[in-house]
């Protein structure tokens, strides 16, 4: 059974700050998804990683994957108030989804 | 233009009732998604179409659960019989590409299911 870990689950920073968030999970997959939600809200669409040593960018957050050691990471650079969110890692195993589990999400709080 | 839309937004029902969620996906977009998410299982993968094909149907939670796509645009997802555990927020996205390919899923408001 594939399972997905997230780690922190929880962070709280200061804005300017850099830090790291942990998508663990526990099959061989090469694609893998990030999502991002707001308070009240639905999800979007960050980054899709679909080889060993992908490498996606956007504004200030970067995800990575690996998968031999199966595990991505989402990093923040230099963090603002507007990166307040809960942030979801999915990974999917088998095409169609048909073993497609996402990771508990990481609510993240940047304070002024 | 008009992004993912979704009807109703919310929905209160009793159980054993049948509900009908709909999906209208961007236009052009031929791969559609159904998820949903709950305090108690979290975000849930329940199933894709390909045009008006769904490949695998196994990640719907029980046979109470079906969907459909008709004329490769709106999709509806129906609930026979709900339970109190059907309580969610059932979430469309739609994308250009087949599911596991580049392009990004863009996300409907979702619609609030609860089952009193």
């Amino acid at each position: 059974e594939l399972k997905v870990e997230q780690n922190p689950l929880f962070l709280s920073m200061q804005e300017g700050k850099n830090y790291t968030i942990y998508c663990n999970y526990s099959t061989t997959s090469d694609r893998l998804y990030w999502y991002r939600q707001d308070p009240g809200k639905s999800l979007e669409s960050l980054f899709v990683l679909l080889s060993n040593g992908a490498v996606k960018q956007e504004g200030r957050l970067m995800a990575s994957l690996d998968t031999k050691a199966r595990l991505s990471t989402l990093h923040i650079t230099a963090a603002v108030h507007d990166l307040s969110a809960t942030y979801f890692c999915a990974v999917d195993t088998l095409n169609y989804g048909q073993n497609f589990v996402f990771g508990p999400g990481t609510r993240l709080s940047v304070l002024p | 233009g008009a992004g993912v839309s979704q009807s109703p937004s919310n929905k209160v029902t009793e159980k054993g009732k049948d509900v009908e969620l709909r999906c209208d996906p961007i236009s052009g977009h031929t791969a559609l998604y159904w998820y949903r998410q709950s305090l108690g299982q979290g975000l849930e993968f329940l199933i894709y179409f390909q045009g008006n094909s769904a490949p695998d149907k196994s990640g719907l939670p029980s046979d109470r659960f079906s969907a459909e796509r008709t004329g490769g645009s709106v999709s509806t997802l129906t609930i026979q019989r709900t339970q109190q555990e059907d309580s969610a927020v059932y979430l469309c996205a739609s994308s250009f590409a087949e599911f596991g390919g580049q392009e990004t899923q863009y996300f409907g408001p979702g619609t609030r299911l609860l089952v009193l």
